[in-house]
Formats: structure tokens, sequence, C-alpha cells
């Protein structure tokens, strides 16, 4: 069964340095998605993308977050200065769209910033 | 906006045995979605089951139903004949339909766990 392929698994960066968090999301996905969890809080939505532009995004997705899909694969986070506070599991998401309306997550990226 | 509350924050279950993890939602879109994720230790948000608020019937995914009472705004799930595999966390979310719908509120959970 086809999944959402997240790389790399874990992460680990220095507070100020740049990370770029990747996705394969499924062939015949259309609109894509970020979440993230901090530990032991809820799993919280970041941005949604569509037709190569953000679609929505929440108050967390400040100026340091951007995403794209350069080469119509894959879908990447960049996280431009990391802070300490956003470590956390960081999920992309996938659906169809039209009649199936089923969100399907990849297996996270565990980002650990020092 | 929307709010999900899931007030189990644990619950223990036999193999074999079926067991309600509980959701209630408040939402003000006329249309939406719920959906139910399992998380395990190994921290993969695995999706379980879906239920359309216009839906007539309760979805059922093999082992995985949801009971879905618009009225009172909730949308429990029943996991029957419980596996020691399914021990996890499990996630209820709501979004409302159309081009929202990827975005999800999710509840704090309930983590379950299957005892021999």
């Amino acid at each position: 069964e086809p999944e959402v392929t997240q790389t790399p698994s874990h992460q680990v960066t220095q507070m100020g340095q740049e990370v770029i968090l990747r996705c394969v999301p499924i062939s015949n996905h259309l609109y894509f998605y970020w979440y993230r969890q901090i530990l032991g809080q809820k799993v919280e939505f970041l941005v949604s993308f569509y037709n190569n532009e953000i679609s929505e995004k929440s108050e967390i997705f400040d100026d340091q977050f951007s995403v794209e899909r350069p080469d119509g694969s894959n879908f990447t986070l960049k996280i431009r200065s990391t802070k300490l506070e956003d470590s956390a599991m960081y999920f992309c998401a996938g659906r169809e769209g039209g009649p199936n309306e089923k969100l399907f997550f990849g297996s996270g990226t565990q980002l650990s910033v020092l | 906006a929307q709010k999900i509350t899931q007030t189990q924050p644990g619950m223990f279950v036999q193999e074999k045995e079926a067991v309600t993890l509980d959701c209630t939602y408040d939402t003000s879109d006329p249309s939406y979605g719920l959906f139910w994720y399992k998380q395990p230790s190994s921290g993969e948000m695995i999706f379980l089951i879906y239920q359309g608020s216009y839906d007539q019937q309760n979805a059922t995914e093999g082992r995985y139903s949801l009971n879905f009472q618009k009225a009172r705004k909730s949308a429990n799930l029943v996991i029957s004949a419980s596996q020691l595999g399914d021990s996890a966390m499990y996630f209820c979310a709501t979004a409302g339909r159309g081009s929202t719908l990827g975005r999800l509120y999710f509840g704090r959970g309930t983590q379950l766990t299957v005892w021999p």
C-alpha cells in the first residue's frame, strides 16, 4: 500500500541553524500538509498546500517557516533559523481530494534543536 | 473554531474484548469530517477511520467502528476483539469539509493498553 515517506526520521540541529524536512507524498495526492507535535502536546496544524501554493496556514507558521514542492514529488518544510521551541515531531500528510477525504500521515521527523 | 475533547487519558482492556474510546467535538461548520488516528510508541500517525457529518451510516473499517451521534456531538471509536498490537495512543480529530478539510483539530488523545 502506498505510503507518505518522510526523511530524515531524526534530525538534530543547533539553535539558529536552518533545517529542511522532506516528504514524498503518495503519488495521486493533490493536497499536502505539515503538522507538528511537541512532546506531550496536541498535534497542531501548520500549513496546507495545493496547486503549488499555500492555501492555509496557522499562527505557528510564521516567517521562519516555508514550504515548497520544487520537482512535483518532494514536499519540503524549511525552518530558516531554528529555535529551541521548534523541537517537535513534524508530520507530513496528504489526501487525494474530491470525494475521498481520508488524510494520510507520514511516519514523522523528530526534530531536536539544541 | 473547532474543539475536540477526549476525556479518557488512559484506558485498559483485556485482549479479545471490545473497547470504546470517547470523543466529543464542538464545531461551527455545518458540514465536517471526523477522524481517528492511532499513534504507536514508534511515533507514526496511522489513519483508522473517517466519518462525514452527513453520512447516514456509521463508518466501519475492519475491527474499528465509529459510533457517531450527531445530536450529542460525539464520535466514539469502538475497537472490537482487542489485540496486543492495539496498545497505542488514539487521537480523535475533526475538520471542516471542502478546501479546509485537511486542517484537522486534534484531541489530546487516549492511551490504550491491551493486556493478555
